[in-house]
């Protein structure tokens, strides 16, 4: 069964400073990954995906995500954080499921990274 | 457009109340859909999915149970809820090639008391 880790659990940077998140990921095939991001109290927004190609993937507001098989990650960047980036982050592997509907993914998630943004 | 409604935004029931929360979906036809919960300090849980009406499939065992009565419908329910049973619940749906376009609702924060 595939597995994330997120090994940071909370994550404060200075804006304007770089930002790096770390995910590891555990799957027996080549993986489908993705990076959510969660404001408080809210739903979760899809920041880039990697499905096959170009190992580095942008994304939505200035970030990027490196995917690299050897290390089993996909580490999530960004060079200058603003305050609106302070929310949570969770890495996630896609899998597909076991039905006749082809095409058809579910999602495992990291247990996130709340990154908290000081002035 | 393609949009997902998921409700209450928060809710607070005693321990061993029933729950009902809904989900629906527009602008779309056979979706998957999906209930994920985020407990304290956790990750996003997946609960159950459903490829089609009355079809559901769960992914961990619990208190919970799940039905799709009509295509864009999706209802978590429970007869008697725990104290384990407090989380954020958020409600998904893909539609062909699923994972990179999956859609979450804004979640519903249940409070077991």
């Amino acid at each position: 069964a595939q597995s994330v880790t997120q090994p940071d659990i909370h994550i404060t940077v200075s804006e304007g400073a770089s930002l790096e998140l770390r995910c590891n990921y555990s799957y027996g095939a080549t993986p489908y990954l993705f990076w959510y991001v969660q404001s408080p109290g809210q739903g979760l927004q899809l920041l880039l995906k990697y499905f096959s190609g170009d190992t580095l993937v942008q994304g939505i507001k200035g970030f990027e995500a490196e995917f690299k098989r050897s290390q089993s990650s996909f580490n999530l960047r960004k060079p200058s954080v603003h305050w609106s980036d302070a929310a949570e982050y969770f890495c996630a592997v896609g899998a597909r499921v076991k039905t006749s509907n082809f095409g058809n993914e579910k999602l495992t998630f990291g247990t996130g990274t709340r990154l908290t943004i000081i002035p | 457009s393609q949009t997902i409604h998921q409700w209450p935004a928060t809710l607070v029931q005693p321990v061993g109340s029933p729950l009902s929360l809904e989900c629906t979906v527009e602008g779309t036809s056979n979706p998957n859909l999906y209930w994920y919960r985020q407990a304290a300090g956790r990750g996003l849980q997946l609960l159950f999915y459903s490829v089609g009406i009355g079809q559901i499939s769960s992914e961990v065992p619990q208190n919970l149970s799940a039905s799709r009565p009509q295509d864009r419908q999706f209802i978590l329910s429970s007869k008697k809820l725990l104290l384990s049973d407090s989380g954020f619940y958020l409600c998904a749906w893909s539609v062909g090639g699923g994972a990179s376009r999956y859609t979450f609702g804004s979640g519903t924060r249940l409070t077991v008391v």
